[in-house]
């Protein structure tokens, strides 16, 4: 079964805006990381933060990760049209990733 | 540099008929082995994950079978296909022991008629 969910399923912005999506998820982690799909591709890595770590930077993004509250957000910042994709969040222990439902954001001209 | 093959892309199979996506993945050694589903606007779901040859974790007991027959190749199998088998199958790796960074394949796109 899932054990991140996102929040929101859905977000539409217009471009030059910023995107903030949320995930939480339900048992103790190595690591929290997201992802990104377009339409009927396969998933792409965008970010990794390591349970000791609480915020990290990657280009436009942003990631925190709050341990305590098992949640996560990822911060895109001056979206573009072509960030338009789907955004999963996965939860990292035991050699495997747990993924959430995903958030898909929409982001226009 | 490491890349990931899976195939066939698209597949449309009749209920009751076998089938076999397969999954290489080249240059690196033991890494670890996953299979997810992904059903149309939904998360994906791990089915099995491989550590080894010949070593399958199953995730969700359900009508297919995996098995990883050499290091770098990962098979995942059914003997009769279900309506609910239909979905989005991706394979992905990631270097052995850890649960850092997966690499996915460009994925199946599985209809069961």
């Amino acid at each position: 079964s899932q054990q991140g969910e996102e929040d929101p399923q859905a977000l539409s912005i217009q471009e030059g805006e910023n995107a903030t999506m949320n995930c939480s998820y339900k048992t103790s982690i190595n690591n929290l990381q997201w992802y990104r799909q377009n339409s009927g591709r396969g998933l792409v890595h965008l970010i990794l933060i390591r349970s000791n770590e609480r915020e990290k930077h990657s280009g436009r993004l942003r990631v925190t990760l709050d341990t305590s509250k098992k949640s996560s957000s990822l911060l895109i910042t001056a979206s573009r049209a072509a960030d338009t994709a789907s955004y999963f969040c996965a939860a990292g222990g035991g050699n495997k990733l747990t993924f959430g439902t995903g958030t898909q954001l929409k982001v226009e001209l | 540099s490491q890349t990931i093959h899976q195939w066939p892309a698209t597949l449309v199979q009749p209920v009751g008929s076998p089938l076999s996506l397969e999954c290489t993945v080249e240059g690196t050694s033991n890494p670890n082995l996953y299979w997810y589903r992904q059903a149309a606007g939904r998360g994906l779901q791990l089915l099995f994950y491989s550590v080894g040859i010949g070593q399958i974790s199953s995730e969700v007991p359900q009508n297919l079978s995996a098995s990883r027959p050499q290091d770098r190749q990962f098979i995942l199998s059914s003997k009769k296909l279900l309506l609910s088998d239909s979905g989005f199958y991706l394979c992905a790796w990631c270097h052995g022991g850890s649960t850092d960074t997966q690499y996915f394949g460009p994925g199946t796109r599985l209809t069961v008629l």
